[in-house]
């Protein structure tokens, strides 16, 4: 069964630096994610991608993050200079045309 | 803007019971509702959902959902727990006229099934 996939699976950087968070997700589907959660906390949404353009994003999405799907098969979320805050695990996901949405395993960001 | 309520934080149940984890909802329109589990340091996998039609779903693993219109809720239930089942269960829900089809999470009920 197809999955999507996220690497790495543990990312460790200092505040201030740039980290990307590669994903790969299923082959077909149109529609693209991520979402962070915060250790002990609520799943959260922070930028949809479709048609190689943000559809929506939310206030956590600031000017700090960026989305691209550089060629037809990654999807990749920057962050350009890491806070402390930061710190969650972040997940990609990818939905066909229709309803449900598919989590890869995440990512865990640690920023020190 | 559409939101999610679980008031459990966890919940214990023995196996071989039935099992209810809670979920009610607050969105314009009609929702599209789902249900995720998430056992530890993994993703998170769908479960089932419910979108139009019949008020009960079935989905994986033997878990079903029951929508109720008039009492936004959207309640899973499995009629005999496994230890297995032990894990995060997260409700969310996607309000339909939303561009981006944005899932909204509640905070997640942990289920723990004991012998």
């Amino acid at each position: 069964e197809p999955e999507v996939t996220q690497t790495p699976s543990h990312q460790v950087t200092q505040m201030g630096q740039e980290v990307i968070l590669r994903c790969v997700p299923i082959s077909n589907h149109l529609y693209f994610y991520w979402y962070r959660q915060i250790l002990g906390q609520k799943v959260e949404f922070l930028v949809s991608f479709y048609n190689n353009e943000i559809s929506e994003k939310s206030e956590i999405f600031d000017d700090q993050f960026s989305v691209e799907r550089p060629d037809g098969s990654n999807f990749t979320l920057k962050i350009r200079s890491t806070k402390l805050e930061d710190s969650a695990m972040y997940f990609c996901a990818s939905r066909p045309s229709f309803y449900e949405q598919y989590f890869g395993p995440g990512t865990r960001l640690t920023v020190t | 803007a559409q939101s999610v309520a679980q008031p459990e934080d966890q919940v214990n149940v023995a196996e071989g019971n039935p099992l209810t984890v809670k979920c009610t909802y607050s969105v314009s329109g009609n929702p599209y509702l789902f249900w995720y589990v998430q056992y530890p340091n993994r993703g998170l996998q769908f479960l089932l959902k419910y979108i139009t039609g019949d008020n009960l779903v079935k989905g994986s693993y033997g878990f079903e959902a029951e929508f109720n219109k008039s009492q936004t809720s959207f309640h899973l239930k499995k009629p005999s727990a496994l230890v297995s089942d032990s894990a995060l269960y997260f409700c969310a829900v996607r309000d339909p006229t939303g561009g981006g089809n944005k899932l909204t999470f509640g905070t997640g009920t942990q289920l723990k099934v004991e012998l």
